[in-house]
């Protein structure tokens, strides 16, 4: 069954400091993956997702992602983070059926 | 345009209620999908539907949880007999196909507290 780990449970940076979230999968095949951010008391949005193509994906808000396929990873980055930024997110890989499956999230919090 | 709405956001059952949770998806979205989201955990799924035809109900984890789409636009979660460990926060989501490069939109989700 596929899965996701993402490494960290919470991460604290100062602002202006790098970012990088962990992610790895389990599967094998073609992968979709994807990025989601829960702003505190807002709902799961979309920051970046893969389908195909350059493995360097960008999303909105600064962050981008790489997927390495030979490492099963999908790392989040951003060179410099805000306070707005913090949040939880969320590793994803799409399931046979469409569905979504989730890593258990990773709380940002940024000191301003 | 409007997203994805669910309502209640917030139920409060006694245990051994029946609740019913309500989604309206994206408008024109064929597809539709319910996640729970346990304290501390990422959503998990739970059931999908393409238009009204509930294609997996894999992740539904016991026969007290019920979804329908009856009409193919919104869906309702029903939970018959709530068990404490039924308390979560049950997401909805929607996205315009199945296959394809598309993303999932959620709605705020309904949390519910099992007593």
């Amino acid at each position: 069954a596929q899965s996701v780990s993402q490494h960290n449970h919470h991460v604290i940076l100062s602002e202006a400091a790098s970012l990088e979230l962990g992610c790895n999968y389990s599967y094998g095949g073609t992968v979709n993956l994807f990025w989601y951010v829960q702003y505190p008391g807002q709902h799961l949005q979309l920051l970046l997702k893969y389908f195909s193509g350059d493995p360097l994906v960008k999303g909105i808000k600064g962050f981008e992602a790489e997927f390495i396929k030979s490492k099963f990873s999908f790392n989040l980055r951003k060179p410099s983070v805000q306070w707005s930024d913090t949040a939880e997110y969320f590793c994803a890989v799409k399931g046979s059926q469409g569905n979504l499956i989730f890593g258990k999230g990773t709380k940002l919090s940024v000191k301003p | 345009g409007a997203g994805v709405s669910q309502s209640p956001r917030y139920k409060v059952a006694k245990r051994g209620q029946d609740v019913a949770l309500r989604c309206d998806p994206i408008s024109g979205h064929v597809s539709l999908f319910w996640y729970q989201q346990a304290l501390g955990q990422g959503p998990e799924f739970l059931t999908y539907f393409q238009n009204e035809a509930q294609l997996d109900k894999s992740g539904l984890p016991s026969d007290r949880f019920f979804a329908e789409r009856p009409e193919g636009s919104v869906s309702t979660l029903k939970i018959q007999r709530t068990q404490q460990e039924d308390s979560a926060v049950y997401l909805c989501a929607s996205s315009p196909g199945w296959t394809g490069p598309y993303e999932q939109y959620f709605g705020p989700g309904t949390r519910l507290t099992v007593t």
